[in-house]
């Protein structure tokens, strides 16, 4: 099993260019969720989902749509970048009603 | 969103030396999970305490919970150079299975 997956590893934009952060996952897990995290703030969470046609907001949701058409997938997208959203941004996945999250290696996004 | 707070923020000792790292709240978690994250990765949980007073030992990591959940503690033993890494504490907000919270994490630096 690859666990969750994350795409790409690093990445830069120019302030209001647009792109999607890709996360996929093989372990059937029906929650997924990113998190971004920034010196001194730790990890924050963005968006989750606990299935497929279902998201909810975390604590910083602002600049950000997902959505979940499969099992498998959850990826974020940045309508218009900007530079508070430089930061490394984890995917992490897990059984409902198991709470140990299985998290990616992350993508280091720069929004210059 | 309830606060985690952990401390210290940084750690640097010598390879042999024990050290304990603390993470509090106001609030009461009904669980609490320990995460250790190496650079360019992402976190790995290592341990997930449940109830009040609650100790669990993992090699040289010993973890405990305390009596009134809002407290917990890591203590390592005899630290080796592989200990290096962020360790984090989260938790689930209250009444939420979904949204776990996460502190800002103690860089710990083992030199040899």
């Amino acid at each position: 099993n690859a666990g969750v997956t994350q795409t790409p590893k690093f990445q830069v934009l120019k302030t209001g260019q647009s792109m999607t952060l890709q996360c996929a996952q093989d372990m059937n897990h029906e929650y997924m969720s990113w998190y971004r995290q920034d010196p001194g703030m730790g990890l924050r969470l963005i968006h989750y989902s606990v299935g497929a046609g279902i998201t909810d907001q975390g604590e910083v949701p602002n600049g950000y749509n997902v959505s979940r058409s499969t099992t498998e997938d959850f990826p974020l997208r940045l309508l218009s970048a900007a530079p508070s959203q430089t930061s490394v941004y984890f995917c992490a996945s897990r059984r409902l009603e198991i709470e140990k999250l299985f998290f990616g290696s992350g993508t280091q996004l720069s929004v210059l | 969103t309830q606060l985690l707070e952990q401390s210290p923020q940084f750690l640097s000792i010598q390879e042999g030396e024990n050290l304990t790292v603390y993470c509090n709240s106001s609030s009461v978690f009904s669980s609490l999970q320990w995460y250790r994250q190496e650079p360019g990765e992402g976190p790995v949980l290592l341990v997930t305490v449940v109830t009040g007073g609650e100790v669990k030992k993992l090699k040289r990591l010993t973890f405990q919970f305390g009596d009134a959940r809002k407290d917990s503690s890591l203590h390592i033993t005899a630290a080796q150079p592989g200990d290096t890494g962020l360790y984090l504490c989260a938790g689930l907000e209250g009444g939420s299975n979904y949204k776990l919270t996460f502190g800002k994490g103690t860089l710990l630096t083992v030199n040899p």
